[in-house]
Order: structure tokens, then C-alpha cells, then sequence
């Protein structure tokens, strides 16, 4: 199957500071990327939707200054998480979507973000 | 808004048994897919079947098939012949079908926990 590949799989930061995700799909090209975040035993919940070359649309009740994403190409998207305090402290997950398919998702194995 | 629940937050099965897994969801739409994802520790997301509902036929993949009743909007997962690399937790979803870059919602999630 495809692969998407995320990177940082884990990053531990002090409160603050900005810290970058990314996300790449490896063998094929991505219109649309996702952003999840997932708290311990629990769902994932959808940050925010970004589409290659236009702005991302937020969820309801998600910071789109404190969470910053940028799609720039069809491979590549990244979701900075800036100023971090400890709140943040989450596991963020991406997924991204086979251009020209309705149908085919693929899922990064996730970043584990820890703020001190 | 699209909701899906899971009731069973824990189940467990011992090896080789059956185990099924309930969820439900509600939508005003008639076209749409339906998932089932696994997340083993790892916490890599998986996906285990899908399901059109423009379908009748009930997906089934090896060991995992569902219970798909389109009317009642359920939609529940038959595990047979359990394997201890099934303990995961698993993730009911629910996607619009009609449009690119929708997204997924998911439900709360059941944790599986195979008894050798």
C-alpha cells in the first residue's frame, strides 16, 4: 500500500518554543492532507483540512495561529505547532488522501509531541 | 452533523473465539462510506474494511466482516477466530461520500483485548 511518512515520530520541547510535523506521502501525490490530534485512549479528532496550494480549513474551536499548516506541494504538508505549552502535549496524526480518488486515505504512523 | 458511536468502550475475547464490535451513526445522507480502523500499540491506524452503503452486500476481508444494516444505521464488526495481534483499539468512521477531501469523523473507539 501507499506509504505516508511523519516525521518527528516523537519531540519533547520546552514550553515556548515551536515545534514542526511533517507530512509526505511517499509514492504518490496528495490534493488533500489531514490533521488529527489524539489524546490517550481516545478518538482522534480532526484539526484541520489542507488542500496543496490553498489555506486550511480549521475545525471549530482550533487555533489556526497557534496551529499552522502549510500544504506546498502535493507530497508535502506540515503543521507547525507554535509557542507550545504544555496543553499541547498530544499525539498528532496526518493522513492524506490519493489524488484523483475519492477513496484511498492513508495514514502517517504519527508524532508524539511532549511540552515541558 | 454526521455522529457515529461506539458503546463498547473495552471487549474481550479469548483466542480463536468471535467478537463483535457495535456502532452506530447517524447521517441525513444516502450515500456514504463506513470503516473499520485498527490501532495496535504501535498506533499506526489500519484500516480493516470498508463498506459503500450503496452496497447491500456485507464486506467481509479473511477473519473481519460486517453487519452492515443501513437502515437502522448500524454498522458493527464480526472478528472470528481471534488472534492475540488483534488486541488493538479499534475506530468506527463514517466519510461523505459525494465530495473530494471530506472528511473522516470518528467514533469514541473500543478497546479489544484478546485472552490467550
Amino acid at each position: 500500500g501507499a506509504v505516508v511518512s511523519q516525521h518527528p515520530s516523537r519531540v519533547i520541547c520546552k514550553s515556548g518554543t515551536s515545534v514542526k510535523i511533517e507530512c509526505r506521502s511517499l509514492d504518490f501525490q496528495a490534493t488533500t492532507m489531514f490533521w488529527y490530534r489524539q489524546f490517550p485512549k481516545q478518538s482522534l479528532m480532526l484539526m484541520a483540512t489542507s488542500n496543496e496550494g490553498s489555506k486550511a480549513t480549521y475545525e471549530q474551536g482550533v487555533e489556526k495561529d497557534k496551529f499552522l499548516i502549510n500544504h506546498a506541494s502535493l507530497t508535502l504538508s506540515t503543521l507547525t505547532v507554535t509557542s507550545a505549552h504544555p496543553e499541547d502535549s498530544s499525539f498528532y496524526i496526518c493522513s492524506a488522501r490519493v489524488s484523483g480518488s475519492n477513496e484511498k486515505l492513508f495514514f502517517g504512523s504519527g508524532t508524539q509531541l511532549s511540552v515541558l | 452533523a454526521q455522529t457515529v458511536t461506539q458503546s463498547q468502550p473495552e471487549m474481550s475475547v479469548q483466542e480463536a473465539e468471535t467478537v463483535t464490535l457495535s456502532c452506530t451513526y447517524d447521517t441525513s445522507e444516502s450515500d456514504y462510506y463506513l470503516f473499520w480502523y485498527k490501532q495496535p500499540p504501535s498506533r499506526q491506524m489500519i484500516l480493516v474494511i470498508r463498506q459503500e452503503a450503496y452496497k447491500q452486500q456485507n464486506a467481509t476481508e479473511n477473519r473481519f466482516s460486517v453487519n452492515f444494516q443501513k437502515a437502522a444505521k448500524s454498522f458493527s464488526l464480526k472478528i472470528s477466530d481471534s488472534q492475540l495481534g488483534d488486541a488493538a483499539m479499534y475506530f468506527c468512521a463514517y466519510r461523505r461520500r459525494v465530495e473530494y477531501g471530506n472528511k473522516l469523523v470518528f467514533g469514541a473507539g473500543t478497546i479489544l483485548r484478546v485472552k490467550s
